[in-house]
């Protein structure tokens, strides 16, 4: 089966750096997805790992390590408007199915 | 980016009735849709994967029966919720994957509330 974790909530300042883990046990593995996700709307693409090692993009990084089934989001800069629920996902198989952590919810406080 | 819409944003209807949600991908084909429910507090949950032209592959613990996808062309897929339930209600997100197998692109969600 699937199972992916991530912390349940997480606080941070504004400026500073939060990183968001998340660990991920599934057949198949392709990719890893990250979203954030507002409350009450859809949530946005933020990027997508296939290869081990990090990649920047801007504010936010993600990293990979598929060996150790371990991701992580890192945001810098915090923003307020970066309080929202960032989720992980897992890609697998061929049908490329996706799997959704339960979210992280970051609050950014002044 | 890629756009998917979905219609209609927000429904309210009375217990029994059936609801229909449309998804649309705006300006690629889409092989393949995901229509995702999410409840309050809580991630969202694969329902079913809908490729056009077959019969939807549904998550286990989902009705068929109860929640009808049809996927007729490249640009659209429809979830339809049959004798609907205040248990039903959530929110009910659509995603879409173009012929060359890329990423999802969501659609913005349709807030579902059964009476």
């Amino acid at each position: 089966g699937q199972n992916i974790d991530q912390p349940t909530e997480m606080t941070a300042t504004e400026g500073a750096i939060v990183q968001i883990n998340c660990t991920y046990q599934t057949s198949g593995f392709n990719g890893l997805f990250w979203y954030q996700q507002h409350a009450g709307e859809a949530p946005t693409f933020l990027s997508y790992n296939v290869l081990d090692g990090l990649e920047e993009k801007g504010r936010f990084s993600s990293f990979l390590s598929r060996s150790k089934g371990y991701s992580y989001l890192l945001l810098k800069e915090l923003q307020m408007k970066d309080s929202a629920s960032y989720l992980c996902a897992a890609e697998s198989g061929g049908y490329q199915k996706v799997t959704f952590g339960t979210g992280t919810k970051l609050q950014v406080i002044p | 980016g890629a756009v998917v819409s979905q219609h209609p944003s927000r429904v309210i209807c009375k217990s029994g009735t059936s609801v229909k949600i449309e998804c649309r991908s705006l300006d690629f084909q889409a092989t393949t849709m995901f229509w995702y429910r999410q409840f309050p507090k809580q991630s969202l949950m694969l329902m079913a994967t809908s490729n056009e032209g077959s019969k939807a592959t549904y998550e286990q613990g989902v009705e068929k029966d109860k929640f009808l996808i049809n996927h007729a062309s490249l640009t659209l897929s429809t979830l339809t919720v049959t004798s609907a339930h205040p248990e039903d209600s959530s929110f009910y997100i659509c995603s879409a994957r173009d012929k060359s197998g890329g990423r999802e692109f969501f659609g913005p969600g349709t807030r579902l509330t059964v009476l």
